[in-house]
């Protein structure tokens, strides 16, 4: 069973350019989470989707940032007009979303690692 | 909110030592508990888990119990190998959505 898999693992933009991550989830699972790690700190919570629909977002910045997982492909966390200040690791994670919600085990994949020029 | 309070790094063992990462968790129900590791250049894996007071999680020689009365669910290993060389962090899922994570603790083992 292949993992959370996430392209590209890195991606290099200069200011003003768009950035596009994707993640596809583990087999199975219908749940995708989106983390944002600075350097030197921990992961932070962006936002929650389900096919479909965005569960939560309340860790998503207001503008610029955007997010979908569409009903065929995989999910996409769009930056629009990148700052220097979005260069960091980038996580996807996947769930089941069955075994009851809190308890449910998020599977991360490696990360993309944007550098903003 | 919900918070979780790791120990600060780098720690630093040698080979066979004996690990303890401390974690405490602030939240306002009965959250799970997780540790992942996180190796260099790689993303996270799921290390162990605990849903309910007194649990244990255990896998590759790691335990760690969710103690309740302590608020606390600390990282043990009784002999570290260079290869659990890593960053360590203690995350909190409390409403079913986002793990919270603490700031990661560094390991380095040497020979």
């Amino acid at each position: 069973n292949a993992g959370v898999m996430q392209n590209p693992r890195h991606l290099v933009r200069r200011r003003g350019q768009e950035a596009r991550l994707r993640c596809s989830p583990m087999k199975g699972h219908s749940h995708v989470y989106w983390y944002r790690q600075l350097p030197e700190e921990g992961l932070k919570f962006m936002v929650y989707l389900q096919k479909e629909n965005i569960i939560d977002e309340s860790g998503m910045p207001k503008e610029r940032f955007s997010a979908e997982f569409p009903k065929e492909g995989p999910s996409i966390l769009r930056i629009q007009q990148v700052v220097r200040g979005d260069s960091a690791a980038y996580f996807c994670a996947s769930s089941t979303g069955t075994s009851g919600s809190r308890s449910d085990t998020q599977y991360f994949g490696p990360g993309t690692r944007l550098t903003v020029l | 909110g919900n918070s979780v309070t790791q120990m600060e790094g780098p720690v630093t063992l040698s080979e066979e030592a004996f690990l303890t990462i401390n974690c405490t968790y602030t939240a306002t129900g009965y959250p799970s508990l997780f540790w992942y590791v996180q190796y260099p250049g790689e993303g996270l894996q799921l290390l162990l888990k605990a849903t309910k007071a007194d649990d244990k999680g255990s896998n590759k020689g790691f335990e760690a119990t969710y103690r309740k009365e302590t608020t606390s669910f600390h990282l043990e290993k009784g002999s570290v190998q260079v290869s659990d060389s890593a960053v360590y962090f203690c995350a909190l899922n409390q409403a079913g959505t986002a793990l919270i994570f603490g700031k990661g603790t560094t390991l380095s083992v040497s020979s």
